[in-house]
């Protein structure tokens, strides 16, 4: 079974600083990793995943993570935020079976502040 | 990229009626496709699994009388909330599972039972 904690329930940034919103998760097989945002009254728009290869994952929207096995963690960064970057965060972690569920975070809700 | 649509988006009935909602993956075939209920500023909460050609299983604590799910076809899901009460609005949300392990989901639909 896996389960995804993401630590930080509201981050506040400035308009054009950087951020980093943190995910960790458990497991005892290998996963694929997954950032998902979500717009108001909106369903889930997918960032980036990464299923295996590069540990430096590029995404939409000049979003960017790193899978670091060590630590067990899958961390969303952008280093310049814009206001329209004002969503909820999902991190995600599914098995790599067929009929594997994917598990989400809580969500991180990115603050855009003018 | 692999789209999935919903429709309706918005539906409003009175207690009592049933309603159904259809997910569909327009440029994927997806054998496994999941439904999620999520409440107001929480994430996602997973329904049932939904596999082409054979019965849905549900998660604990869902009535699998109470929510439909038929998967007809590689690109067809279907839930349908049966004798709906207000205690049922909420926003449900599907997706269907691609190839390379990834979940897409569709925009969501907003039940609103008076």
């Amino acid at each position: 079974a896996q389960s995804v904690t993401q630590l930080d329930s509201q981050v506040p940034v400035f308009e054009e600083a950087p951020v980093e919103l943190r995910c960790n998760y458990s497991s005892s097989v290998s996963v694929y990793l997954f950032w998902y945002v979500q717009y108001p009254n909106q369903g889930l728009q997918l960032l980036l995943k990464y299923l295996s290869g590069s540990t430096l994952v590029k995404g939409i929207n000049g979003f960017e993570a790193e899978f670091n096995k060590s630590q067990t963690s899958f961390h969303l960064r952008k280093p310049s935020v814009h206001i329209s970057d004002t969503a909820e965060y999902f991190c995600a972690v599914s098995g790599r079976n067929r009929d594997d569920k994917i598990i989400f975070g809580k969500g991180t809700r990115l603050h855009i502040l003018p | 990229g692999a789209v999935v649509s919903q429709h309706p988006s918005r539906v409003i009935c009175k207690s009592g009626t049933s309603v159904k909602i259809e997910c569909r993956s327009l440029d994927f075939q997806a054998t496994t496709m999941f439904w999620y209920r999520q409440f107001p500023k929480q994430s996602l909460m997973l329904m049932a699994t939904s596999n082409e050609g054979s019965k849905a299983t549900y998660e604990q604590g869902v009535e699998k009388d109470k929510f439909l799910i038929n998967h007809a076809s590689l690109t067809l899901s279907t839930l349908t909330v049966t004798s709906a009460h207000p205690e049922d609005s909420s926003f449900y949300i599907c997706s269907a599972k691609g190839g390379d392990g990834t979940q897409y989901f569709g925009p969501g639909t907003r039940l609103l039972v008076l």
